[in-house]
Formats: structure tokens, sequence, C-alpha cells
């Protein structure tokens, strides 16, 4: 069964930072590009970011309210995306989702499955 | 801000066929870029419905249709029943290299 399970959330305070992890199992993890989508209490989805996989790269792109602070990487031996959050601010409080797309690079794609998800509350 | 539009909600009739409208522009849904939809049951993660515009994964029922038409897209329900109660969401790629979600609807069984 391919599951998908987030790690890492909880309450950390503005200007801080916070790593979450997800870790993957059910399929090969290396072949497939991963990406972040959060979302804010009682909001809708918002795109994070991606990490390519390693044949391609492993480069990433990220959501523009983000860029500069989250990072995206991946440890293929271990079968885990993280996402780095610096200098966390309060809006971006959310729970935030581990998902998979359907190859290895291309953005233009669905995301699927996806994991249960972490809540991070930035609060001081 | 998301750049793709959904009405708020829709509801109807058990049985009935309900639709769900995801207006874009031409820097995504309009420049050929696919469409797919999501089903996020009350407290629980988003589910794939439909991908590519009008393909449903496996286990999907096929009351579930999408369709795709210049810079909008759309999710039909047919035969609605009380367990399609949800928030939908749209998703698509966009030429800033970004990807965006609709801004969800919430499906209501009356």
């Amino acid at each position: 069964e391919v599951q998908l399970v987030e790690s890492g959330g909880g309450l950390v305070q503005p200007g801080r930072s916070l790593r979450l992890s997800c870790t993957a199992s059910g399929f090969t993890f290396g072949d497939y590009a991963m990406s972040w989508v959060r979302q804010a209490p009682g909001k809708g989805l918002e795109w994070v970011g991606f990490i390519r996989s390693k044949a391609y790269g492993g480069t990433t792109e990220y959501a523009a309210s983000v860029k500069g602070r989250f990072t995206i990487s991946r440890d293929d031996s271990k079968s885990i995306a993280y996402l780095q959050m610096n200098s966390l601010k309060t809006e971006d409080t959310a729970v935030y989702y581990c998902t998979r797309l359907p190859s290895g690079y291309d953005l233009n794609n669905w995301f699927d499955p996806w994991g249960q998800g972490t809540l991070v509350t930035v609060s001081s | 801000q998301s750049v793709l539009t959904q009405p708020p909600s829709v509801s109807g009739a058990p049985g009935q066929r309900v639709t769900i409208s995801c207006t874009g522009s031409s820097s995504n849904i309009g420049a050929g870029y696919d469409v797919h939809w999501y089903q996020q049951l009350p407290g629980t993660a988003p589910k794939l419905l439909i991908y590519g515009n009008s393909n449903r994964p496996s286990g999907v029922p096929d009351r579930f249709s999408g369709s795709k038409s210049g810079t909008s897209a759309s999710l039909a329900i047919t035969g609605l029943q009380a367990e399609d109660e949800a928030d939908y969401y749209c998703q698509s790629y966009d030429s800033s290299l970004s990807v965006f979600f609709g801004t969800g609807t919430k499906v209501t069984v009356l």
C-alpha cells in the first residue's frame, strides 16, 4: 500500500524554524517528485513547493509566499522528504500535507496520494 | 490568493445532478494545462477525484465526471449521494512555474 506519513509539526514562535518530515512507503520513493501543500484553518489548499527526483537533478520550485524561507530536500536512502521552514510567520499556520506526483520531474501533474497532514502553529 | 475561481457552495437533493465550475486564465487552464479535481471530506486529507481533465482513478464512482473548455473546467456529480457532502478543489499548473488550487466549493446534500 502506498503511504505517506508527515511528522514534525507543533507550536513554534514567529521568526523561528521548524523541519517537517514525510516518510514514504509502498513505492520506489526515488523515482517520484514530491510536493508539499498546506491548508490554513478553515481555508483552502495552497501549494507550497516540490522537489524533482534525483534523476532530474532533484531541483525545486516554490510558491512565491514561501520562496527564500522554505526549503524542500529529500533522502532517497530513507524514503523521506523534508520541508525546512525558516523565518516563520503567523500566516504560515496551517496543516501541511505531503503528496506525490506521478512522474519524477513534471509539475504539470496531479497529486496522489496525500498524507494525513501535520499541524504547524506559529504563535507567540 | 488563488487564480482559479470556484463557487463557494452548491447544493442539491439526493439523486440530483450538480456541477462545479473552475475558472482560470490564459496562463493556466487556457494555456492548455490539465485540470485535476480533489474531494476533501470533513477532517480528512484531500483525495484525488479526477485527473487530466476527465479521467477517474480506480475506485472513484462514475457518478463523478470532469470536462474542460477554454479557460474553464467543470466537475459534475450525478445521482448525488449523502456521502458526497464535502469540499471540492480544482488544481492546475500555471506558466509562472507554479501550481494553483481553486478557491474551493462546499457541496451540501439537502
